[in-house]
């Protein structure tokens, strides 16, 4: 295992429901992100946070909102999502301050009917 | 913004035979380049990767070559196995104020069989 761990492992929701996706991180790094991965598509980053501050948001819909309490866990709540938000999404950590290598958690398959 | 183009996006090997997954990148600037490999519900993890300062990076039947003039870099797996059935990603990154941002390829599906 790569010392980052996601819960639920796997999710299904309705399109009112309200839901949380958790990561942590045993690495010591201080820099934490969100991938969406979707079939056929390449991981497409959503948010970057170093040292607790988000740092990247790269044009997600408000209906993701993510929160980052410290450097070892990332939340990304989930709100009134569609169907086509229905993918693998993954946490990641690194270094911050120039250390490039990020090590990936298992992923949450979400499923929005 | 960066666009990493990856091929094929499967390939088909025989056990011992070698698989080479090749990529493209659009941005100069880039300088870093790790390769995942997916396993089937597992996350990426990281198998190679090679910085811009470097031709070729091998580790033990893993080895990664950069040609930055052409800006194409190639995954090269020697003496496959069926463990090795997996799906790989190429990435491209460069320094950011947030960091570095990893941009992906699409993947390739690699089948290793016995």
């Amino acid at each position: 295992e790569t010392g980052v761990t996601q819960t639920p492992r796997h999710l299904v929701m309705g399109m009112t429901n309200k839901k949380s996706l958790k990561c942590e991180q045993h690495l010591g790094h201080n820099a934490m992100y969100w991938y969406k991965q979707s079939a056929k598509k390449p991981l497409e980053l959503m948010f970057v946070y170093n040292f607790k501050e988000q740092t990247e948001n790269n044009s997600v819909p408000s209906r993701f909102s993510p929160e980052c309490p410290n450097s070892s866990h990332l939340f990304l709540h989930l709100h009134t999502l569609q169907p086509e938000d229905s993918a693998l999404y993954l946490c990641a950590s690194s270094q911050a301050g120039g250390r490039e290598t990020q090590y990936f958690g298992p992923g949450t398959r979400l499923l929005v009917l | 913004g960066e666009n990493v183009e990856q091929h094929p996006s499967t390939l088909s090997v025989q056990e011992g035979d070698s698989a080479v997954i090749k990529c493209t990148y659009s941005d100069s600037a880039s300088n870093y380049f790790p390769w995942y490999k997916q396993e089937l519900g597992k996350g990426p993890q990281l198998i190679i990767d090679i910085r811009s300062n470097v031709g070729e990076k091998k580790d033990q039947r893993i080895a990664v070559t950069l040609n930055k003039t052409a800006k194409h870099f190639s995954l090269h797996i020697t003496e496959t196995q069926p463990e090795d059935s997996a799906v790989y990603f190429c990435a491209a990154s460069k320094k950011s104020n947030s960091g570095y941002a990893l941009n992906f390829g699409k993947g390739t599906s690699l089948l290793v069989t016995p």
